[in-house]
C-alpha cells in the first residue's frame, strides 16, 4: 500500500512569504503529526491531528498552523517566513486513534523548505 | 521534564565490527522507547521499540536494543556492521502519562569498508 506522501518535496521561498505543505497519510491512518528537522535541533514536534482536531501542539510560534481534512489528509502552513524556518518538514501517520502509546509512526520523505 | 539524549553526534565503525549507538532518557515511570533510522533524502523508518518485558529487543536489519531501567538507557546495537547501515539514527521516548513523544538529536553512523 502507498506510504505517507508529502508535497512538495522541495521548495524555495523568500522571507515574509507564506508556505503550505501537504501530507497524505497511509490509508486507514487517522493520526497525522508534523515535525521540523534541522541539523542543530534534531526533530522538533510541531502538532498532531486526529479526526480533524488538533490534539497536541509543540512549542512553536503561532506562525505555524495546520489542519486536517475529513479524509485525514493534512496541511501545515507557515506564515511570514523567517530564515530560521529553513528545514525539512516531516509528516508522520499512525494507525491507531492517536499518536499514542506504542504506536509506530510512519514518516513521509519530507518537504525541504529553503527560505532566502 | 522529559528529554532524550544521544551523547554522540557521530559514530564511526569498521565493517564487520560491532556497533553501539547510545541513548539515555529522563522521564518518570516506564516510557515506550523507539529507534528510527533515516537514510539520505528519506523520512524516518522504524527499527524497533520497547514496550515491556524482555530487556533485549530485536528489530529490523539485525539491529537490537537493550533497555536498562537503572541507567535509563536504550542503546542500539548490532553484532556486525555493514556499510549500508550508514545513516542517521534517532532514539525516541514516549511518556505514557501524557503521550508526549520526544526525539533525540540523532547520531550519524558511518561504517567504513
Amino acid at each position: 500500500k502507498a506510504g505517507v506522501t508529502q508535497t512538495p518535496r522541495y521548495l524555495i521561498k523568500t522571507r515574509g512569504q507564506q508556505v503550505t505543505l501537504s501530507c497524505s497519510p497511509i490509508s486507514g491512518h487517522r493520526s497525522v503529526s508534523w515535525y521540523q528537522q534541522t541539523p542543530g535541533q534534531g526533530l522538533q514536534f510541531l502538532f498532531e491531528y486526529f479526526s480533524e482536531t488538533q490534539r497536541n501542539k509543540g512549542n512553536f510560534p503561532g506562525r505555524f498552523s495546520g489542519r486536517q481534512f475529513s479524509n485525514s489528509r493534512s496541511e501545515m502552513n507557515v506564515s511570514t517566513l523567517e530564515l530560521g524556518d529553513s528545514a525539512l518538514y516531516l509528516c508522520a501517520s499512525s494507525r491507531a486513534g492517536t499518536n499514542t502509546g506504542a504506536n509506530v509512526l510512519t514518516f513521509g520523505a519530507g518537504s525541504r523548505l529553503t527560505v532566502l | 521534564a522529559q528529554s532524550v539524549a544521544q551523547p554522540e553526534d557521530q559514530v564511526n565503525v569498521a565493517e564487520g565490527n560491532p556497533l553501539t549507538v547510545k541513548c539515555t532518557y529522563s522521564v518518570s515511570g516506564n516510557p515506550y522507547l523507539f529507534w528510527y533510522v533515516q537514510y539520505p533524502n528519506r523520512g524516518l523508518q522504524f527499527l524497533l521499540k520497547y514496550i515491556t518485558g524482555d530487556n533485549l529487543v530485536k528489530g529490523s536489519y539485525g539491529f537490537e536494543a537493550e533497555f536498562n531501567k537503572s541507567q535509563t538507557s536504550f542503546h542500539l546495537k548490532k553484532p556486525s556492521a555493514l556499510v549500508s547501515d550508514s545513516a542517521l539514527y534517532f532514539c525516541a521516548v514516549r511518556d505514557k502519562r501524557n503521550n508526549d513523544m520526544r526525539f533525540g538529536a540523532g547520531t550519524r553512523l558511518t561504517v567504513k569498508p
